[in-house]
């Protein structure tokens, strides 16, 4: 079994879309989580962290569900600037392993 | 702009070339690492230097070395790489994993290997 689960996509949503992504992590013993971005041939940048109580950043939320293992990322008012591939990344901030999902592939459109 | 640095921005070798790729960060961070990323791929792990020690080797062939000559730099020397082995290698550092920090990658190293 994959320590995460990621949809993988792909999404296509118009302008001004809500879209939302979900991770599932494996290991209860979790204890950080990333939504990372990545544009095509660019490196992952760090989107959010996910903390317990939720986390908002102008259009964007990440929520985290312990008790269900997994993390959620919504996008609200979606814009073209939006399209890219979406990673969640967990890690249980012991011997520097970080765990990726697959991505999510976002794609925009006008 | 990227706190960790990587050179170079793309190569091209053949099979029997020798090359190095190279980072480098000045956050202070203890622990490194290189990804190998593959097109529509997730990165995955190949190398974690912690304190300047290899801790962990996924397994990686041994045409890939990986070296920390000290806290802020780290090497992967590249050596009868085969075809592939073409993907954009990146680099990443982080606090040590007790703090809880994320990771920072560098823009990558593309690499064909011809």
């Amino acid at each position: 079994r994959k320590e995460v689960e990621q949809d993988p996509g792909p999404f296509n949503v118009p302008e001004g879309a809500t879209v939302a992504f979900n991770c599932t992590y494996s290991n209860s013993a979790s204890q950080s989580f990333f939504w990372y971005r990545q544009d095509c041939r660019k490196e992952p940048k760090l989107l959010m962290s996910v903390y317990s109580s939720g986390n908002e950043d102008g259009r964007f939320t990440a929520q985290l569900n312990r008790a269900s293992q997994y993390i959620s990322l919504l996008i609200r008012d979606s814009k073209l600037s939006d399209s890219a591939t979406y990673l969640c990344v967990v890690t249980p901030n012991t011997g520097n392993q970080f765990y990726f999902g697959t991505g999510t592939s976002l794609t925009v459109i006008p | 702009d990227t706190e960790v640095t990587q050179t170079p921005k793309h190569l091209v070798m053949g099979m029997t070339n020798k090359k190095s790729l190279k980072c480098e960060q000045h956050m202070g961070h203890r622990a490194m690492y290189w990804y190998k990323q593959k097109a529509k791929k997730p990165p995955e792990l190949m190398f974690v230097y912690s304190y300047e020690k290899l801790s962990i080797n996924e397994s990686v062939p041994s045409r890939f070395s990986p070296e920390c000559p000290n806290s802020s730099l780290l090497n992967l020397h590249l050596h009868a790489l085969q075809p592939e082995d073409s993907a954009l290698y990146l680099c990443a550092s982080s606090q040590e994993a007790t703090h809880g920090g994320e990771l920072f990658f560098g823009e990558g190293s593309r690499l064909t290997v011809l």
